[in-house]
């Protein structure tokens, strides 16, 4: 098993360009996440889905969307990048909750964007 | 208000030696759980241990220990004999009585582990 994988590991964008970061689970997890990294800190959730076809905005959502239309692939699309946006981007995806059980994230390695 | 704290923005123990990471919550629910990642220099993040707020006992995985007082709203990491490839980051977080199973991370704590 892959585990969670992020494509690509890295990018450098001029301000205005768009892209679409792709992550892919193999464990059959119905939630997936997208966090951001800046550095020094910790992590912030920008959107997740609870299930393919549903997606919903989490703390830091301005400027990004996403989508899932398979249930193995959430992809996070920035239409137009700000410097701002310059971070580590982080994929995870866990089992639907279980009040008994806990299910932690599960997380892809990583991408380092850079908007210049 | 935050809802999770590190306080130590960077922490040293010797090789060999138990440490004790800090975090504390803020939550008004009533079922929630806490969490603690390692992210080493080469950046995945790393699930440790797990603690449900129903929870009587202290969870505890491998040299990993989580000293969980609940009227303090504390969930400390302890790490018992300090080894060379402890020197990480090291993550808090939060499951709240949330939908979608969404954390909320602390900022951090960086450990070093000294020979």
């Amino acid at each position: 098993n892959a585990g969670v994988t992020q494509t690509p590991k890295f990018r450098v964008l001029k301000t205005g360009q768009s892209m679409t970061l792709l992550c892919a689970q193999d464990m059959n997890h119905e939630y997936m996440y997208w966090y951001r990294q800046d550095p020094g800190m910790g992590l912030r959730l920008i959107h997740y889905s609870v299930g393919e076809g549903t997606t919903a905005k989490g703390e830091v959502p301005d400027g990004y969307n996403v989508s899932r239309l398979k249930k193995q692939n959430f992809l996070l699309g920035l239409e137009s990048a700000a410097p701002s946006q310059t971070s580590v981007y982080f994929c995870a995806s866990s089992y639907a909750l279980d009040r008994l059980t806990a299910y932690e994230q599960y997380f892809g390695p990583g991408t380092r964007l850079t908007v210049t | 208000a935050q809802k999770i704290t590190q306080t130590q923005p960077g922490m040293f123990v010797q090789e060999k030696e138990a440490v004790t990471l800090d975090c504390t919550y803020d939550t008004s629910d009533q079922s929630y759980g806490l969490f603690w990642y390692k992210q080493p220099s080469s950046g995945e993040m790393i699930f440790l241990i797990y603690q449900g707020s129903y929870d009587e006992q202290n969870a505890t995985e491998g040299r990993y220990s989580l000293n969980f007082q609940k009227a303090r709203k504390s969930a400390n990491l302890v790490i018992s004999a300090s080894q060379l490839g402890d020197s990480a980051m090291y993550f808090c977080a939060m499951r709240e009585n949330n939908a979608g199973n969404m954390l909320t991370f602390g900022g951090g704590t960086r450990l070093m582990v000294k020979p």
